[in-house]
């Protein structure tokens, strides 16, 4: 079975600071995204990445970056955390289709 | 872009009884539609999916229908159970694992026993 790893279940953050999210897959996907879930808006992309060191702007990308050095982890940066990033983040991989997704990062930005 | 739209968003059923979730999509291009069960502190997983070329797929218990022409797709859930409580998303997009794929904003399915 694929295995998509997220770091952290829970993370608490003050508001300016730096966040790093991580994400492992141990499936050797070549594609990896990030989404964050929000309630009565459904899972939005923020960026994927389709190849190590490629990436691609998804719907919502603004106050976000992100960092694919490895073909099996993907990370998202929150470069100065903002109160309106609290949400629940999750990951995914696929080769092909479907994805396969992590049990996600709930953020809390205070 | 493709936009999505999922309806309803809640959703409570007596156990055995059958649920249906009703999806749209905008972009005709679209030609891969999952679906994603969501069950609580865990991530979406895939419960069954349609491409276009098949107007219909079962899986047991699980169906869903796909209607090209009027860009519309269901799941049906029939005899539902406990443990088909969850949140439930709909999605489309052009097959291949490189493309973005566009979500509906979720079901919250509660089967009361």
């Amino acid at each position: 079975d694929v295995k998509v790893t997220q770091s952290s279940r829970y993370l608490v953050k003050r508001t300016g600071e730096k966040v790093f999210l991580e994400c492992v897959q141990d499936m050797d996907h070549e594609n990896m995204f990030w989404y964050r879930q929000d309630p009565g808006l459904g899972l939005r992309l923020i960026y994927f990445s389709y190849d190590v060191k490629m990436k691609e702007k998804g719907d919502i990308p603004e106050g976000y970056s992100v960092s694919r050095e490895k073909k099996e982890r993907f990370s998202l940066i929150l470069e100065s955390a903002s109160t309106n990033q609290t949400s629940m983040y999750l990951c995914a991989s696929t080769s092909d289709s479907p994805l396969h997704f992590g049990n996600g990062t709930r953020l809390t930005v205070t | 872009g493709e936009n999505v739209e999922q309806h309803p968003s809640t959703l409570s059923v007596q156990e055995g009884d059958s649920a249906v979730i009703k999806c749209t999509y905008s972009d005709s291009a679209s030609n891969y539609f999952p679906w994603y069960k969501q069950e609580l502190g865990k991530g979406p997983q895939l419960i069954i999916d349609i491409r276009s070329n098949v107007g219909e797929k079962k899986d047991q218990r699980i169906a869903v229908t796909l209607n090209k022409t009027a860009k519309h797709f269901s799941l049906h859930i029939t005899e539902t159970q406990p443990e088909d409580s969850a949140v439930y998303f709909c999605a489309a997009s052009k097959a291949g694992g490189y493309q973005k794929v566009t979500f509906g904003i979720g079901t919250k399915l509660q089967v009361i026993p």
